[in-house]
């Protein structure tokens, strides 16, 4: 079955540490997407990549950073700098980013920072 | 400033009956607009659509209608089931090539009672 895989599903780290989120595809899609959920909130974006070794900048960027060194993979980092990191993040990928294809999420991560 | 709103965080319905879940949009150059379901501990999935140029979209118990002169959206569900009880997501984008920009609505969470 195609889908996205988000590892872990659950995740803590110590304040001051750097932590990775890995996302995986097998859809065979060129766009990749991380949203991070707070409670109340919607889902706001953070990076995405439209093709291979390229990505942009979200609404809330700082203190992320990404790769996109495969199609099928676009790990998140939540650096040190993030003021907020508790939260639920979520990949997501499309066909394309034209024409606005719908989004296919994965099941998400859930990071809690102490 | 939250260009996606869903003003009702909550909403409850008997089974059988109609599900009416709203979207309003400050953002005039949106023209399109989706919906997304989410379980708990799940990533949200996809709905269904509808373009700036129809006012109606229908797929099997879901229908969307559009009101662009009021900015306004709503997603009906007839009849409603138990399995229909999530959050369901408003989300909308400006322009062809826009998927990455997608802005998402804070969500509201339906619950179909027997």
């Amino acid at each position: 079955d195609g889908g996205i895989t988000q590892s872990p599903k659950y995740l803590f780290r110590k304040e001051g540490q750097n932590v990775t989120l890995s996302c995986e595809q097998n859809l065979n899609h060129d766009a990749m997407y991380w949203y991070r959920q707070d409670p109340g909130q919607g889902l706001r974006l953070i990076y995405y990549s439209q093709i291979v070794n390229d990505f942009q900048k979200g609404d809330i960027a700082e203190g992320y950073s990404v790769s996109r060194e495969k199609k099928e993979s676009f790990p998140l980092t939540v650096t040190s700098a993030q003021k907020n990191p508790t939260a639920f993040y979520l990949c997501a990928s499309s066909r394309g980013a034209t024409g606005t294809p719908p989004l296919h999420f994965g099941n998400g991560t859930r990071l809690t920072v102490t | 400033d939250q260009q996606v709103k869903q003003n009702s965080p909550s909403l409850s319905v008997q089974e059988g009956r109609i599900s009416i879940l709203n979207c309003d949009y400050t953002n005039s150059m949106f023209d399109y607009f989706l919906w997304y379901k989410k379980y708990p501990a799940e990533g949200p999935t996809f709905l269904i659509s509808i373009s700036s140029i129809k006012d109606k979209n229908e797929d099997g118990r879901f229908t969307v209608f559009l009101n662009k002169s009021a900015k306004h959206l709503s997603l009906h569900i007839v009849p409603s089931q138990p399995g229909d009880s999530a959050v369901y997501f408003c989300a909308a984008a400006e322009g062809t090539g826009t998927a990455s920009k997608l802005t998402f609505g804070t969500g509201t969470r339906l619950q179909v009672t027997l």
